[in-house]
């Protein structure tokens, strides 16, 4: 069953420098998406991607972050500056369907960010 | 305001209950409706979709009243790997793709 990958499982980092967490999306999949997870609290949206372009972010998604699908597998979520609120879990996900119709979301199983 | 409210739980029942839970979305724009489960410190896995007629798969039947602006998971017949948190999931058409979040209802099924 495809699914999607991401690395690397846990990174740690100290507060100020810049991340780079990966993904795979599921092969034939259009639209992918990151969110996050703080520890105990609810999965939350950072930004949707279509097309070679950000199709939707949150107030989340400041300036300090930035997407990219540097070839036809990866994407990427970069975090320029870690501060110590962005430990969390990060989830990428895919979909084939865009949002006007049933589109299951399909989850990696997360990058755990913690910063120091 | 919360765009998805579900009660937290915990639900602690036994092999062999009825569990059922709620969720309510506070945006009458929303049109696509999932349960998720997610066991500890793992991603988000669909369950099932919720249709507006409702929909069964097996042990699991979800429920959508759109004039309630409720949702609801039944789980028959609980089984020990049916312990999880289980995450109400919201999709509203003025905002495309982006899904809303319950905080999630943790069901621990007990031997």
């Amino acid at each position: 069953e495809p699914e999607v990958t991401q690395t690397p499982s846990h990174q740690v980092t100290q507060m100020g420098q810049e991340v780079i967490l990966r993904c795979v999306p599921i092969s034939n999949h259009l639209y992918f998406y990151w969110y996050r997870q703080i520890l105990g609290q609810k999965v939350e949206f950072l930004v949707s991607f279509y097309n070679n372009e950000i199709s939707e972010k949150s107030e989340i998604f400041d300036d300090q972050f930035s997407v990219e699908r540097p070839d036809g597998s990866n994407f990427t979520l970069k975090i320029r500056s870690t501060k110590l609120e962005d430990s969390a879990m990060y989830f990428c996900a895919s979909s084939d369907r865009g949002g006007y119709s049933y589109n299951e979301q399909f989850f990696g199983p997360g990058t755990r960010l913690t910063v120091l | 305001r919360k765009e998805v409210e579900q009660d937290p739980g915990p639900f602690n029942v036994p092999e062999g209950a009825t569990v059922a839970f709620n969720c309510t979305y506070s945006n009458s724009a929303s049109q696509s409706f999932f349960w998720y489960r997610q066991d500890c410190r793992k991603e988000p896995k669909l369950l099932m979709s919720v249709y507006s007629s409702g929909n069964e798969d097996g042990r699991f039947t979800a429920q959508l009243n759109r004039a309630s602006q409720y949702i609801s998971l039944l789980i028959r017949d609980s089984k020990l790997s049916d312990s999880a948190t289980y995450l109400c999931v919201v999709n509203m058409r003025n905002t495309g793709n982006q899904f809303y979040f319950g905080t999630g209802t943790s069901l621990t099924v007990i031997p």
